[in-house]
């Protein structure tokens, strides 16, 4: 069992060049997540989706776009990337079965907007 | 929503304690958690409490709750080189889908 896999591992990008980032997950876990983490502002959500064919905006939605269109994949998509737009990017998803209900994170993609 | 605070930075010697705080402000939040970030890795979760108990042992991990003040401290005992990591701290308010994260305390260990 893979868990929660991300690609790439890393990536530098134009600015204004559209960008994927790709994530999955094999544990048939309903809710995923996108953070972006940055040194002193720890992680912050950018966007959610709760369950297949469902998404919601986190606190920094803006730039960013994901759809959710089956239970295992959850892309996040940069249109026209900006320097600002450099991070580390992690994805989650959520077991709501059991004792803590916990998240589970991707091993994450570092990329660097010139 | 849900704001968790937590300082920097934390350097303790080999062998000795580590206590890395954390406050937040949702005092409905029903789950904290703990969770470790090595170099280069994703976040993996170490322990956590329910919002009704006041401590929690795990092996060379104590977790206290002070719900009074808000505040959660991870008590790590004879700490170890492969301790250093990024330590988070975050909340789950109940019936809310989404889970708040700290600023993440950076633990040094010196040798």
């Amino acid at each position: 069992i893979a868990g929660i896999t991300q690609a790439p591992t890393s990536q530098i990008l134009a600015a204004g060049r559209r960008m994927t980032l790709r994530c999955t997950q094999d544990m048939r876990h309903n809710a995923m997540y996108w953070y972006r983490q940055d040194l002193g502002l720890g992680l912050r959500l950018i966007h959610y989706s709760n369950t297949a064919g469902t998404t919601g905006k986190g606190e920094v939605p803006d730039g960013y776009s994901v759809s959710r269109a089956n239970t295992d994949d959850f892309p996040l998509t940069l249109a026209s990337a900006v320097p600002s737009q450099t991070s580390v990017y992690f994805c989650a998803s959520r077991s709501q079965a059991g004792t803590p209900d916990t998240q589970y994170f991707g091993p994450g993609t570092r990329l660097t907007v010139l | 929503g849900e704001d968790v605070e937590q300082s920097l930075f934390l350097s303790v010697r080999e062998g000795d304690s580590s206590v890395i705080n954390c406050t937040y402000t949702d005092s409905s939040s029903t789950y904290l958690y703990w969770y470790k970030q090595e170099p280069g890795a994703g976040l993996q979760l170490l322990t956590y409490i329910f919002s009704n108990m006041d401590m929690k042992q795990d092996q060379r991990l104590t977790v206290l709750l002070n719900k009074k003040d808000k505040h959660l401290s991870l008590r790590i005992a004879d700490t170890q080189t492969g301790d250093s990591a990024i330590y988070f701290c975050a909340g789950l308010a109940w019936g809310y889908q989404k889970v708040t994260f700290g600023t993440g305390t950076k633990l040094q260990v010196i040798p």
